[in-house]
């Protein structure tokens, strides 16, 4: 079953700008995490962020987590070329036994 | 380097055939896990195994099988009963199972086809 959800399914903008992706998810979690996937490889890991913290940062990443709203969102300021890539929420539920449930991602294109 | 290492990097299946897909890592990870993704779809987990010797089923166990002999081995048997495999297979392992807050760490996936 799919507990988070992309928002957008895909986003296309210029070098330089910003891009926000959205997460939500339906049941309580653990941790929520985001993770990159450059086509035809495997996921890297980007940033995670505990049920107890609302806000995250690292290098040009933010992470926001509302638990009220079971949302999150990431933001990649001044996105370069190199930026794209999908990005995918992924989100380690409570009782899940820490395993990880994945969403479908949002495809990010960076143009020059 | 540490790493994750998936073999091979392209699997052709014909009819009724197994085939099996490697997965070695070198990080030290107690956890390994194997996830099908299809195209323009998330990651569905199929199997984990939380130590050596020790394995359970994920969503989509159903035509799968793996073992887990040695701590930095997870190969993944797709046998001729899963009779949908073409997708892209990937590997992940962390660090301590039954933990919270542990990210995973992937290999570069093996894409598998139907002859």
């Amino acid at each position: 079953s799919q507990q988070g959800e992309e928002d957008p399914q895909a986003l296309s903008i210029q070098e330089g700008e910003n891009a926000t992706m959205n997460c939500s998810y339906k049941t309580s979690i653990n941790n929520l995490q985001w993770y990159r996937q450059n086509s035809g490889r495997g996921l890297v890991h980007l940033i995670l962020i505990r049920s107890n913290e609302r806000e995250k940062h690292s290098g040009r990443l933010r992470v926001t987590l509302d638990t009220s709203k079971k949302s999150s969102s990431l933001l990649i300021t001044a996105s370069r070329a190199a930026d794209t890539a999908s990005y995918f929420c992924a989100t380690d539920a409570l009782g899940s036994n820490y395993k990880l449930t994945f969403g479908k991602g949002t495809l990010l294109t960076v143009n020059p | 380097d540490g790493g994750i290492t998936q073999s091979p990097k392209y699997l052709f299946r014909k009819e009724g055939q197994n085939v099996t897909l490697s997965c070695e890592q070198n990080l030290n990870h107690d956890a390994m896990y194997w996830y099908r993704q299809d195209p323009g779809q998330g990651l569905r987990l199929i199997y984990y195994s939380q130590i050596v010797n020790d394995f359970q089923k994920g969503d989509i166990a159903e035509g799968y099988s793996v073992s887990r002999e040695k701590k930095e081995s997870f190969p993944l048997t797709v046998t001729s009963a899963q009779k949908n495999p073409t997708a892209f297979y990937l590997c992940a392992s962390s660090k301590r199972p039954g933990q919270p807050n542990q990210p995973q760490h992937f290999g570069d996936g093996t894409r598998l086809s139907i002859l």
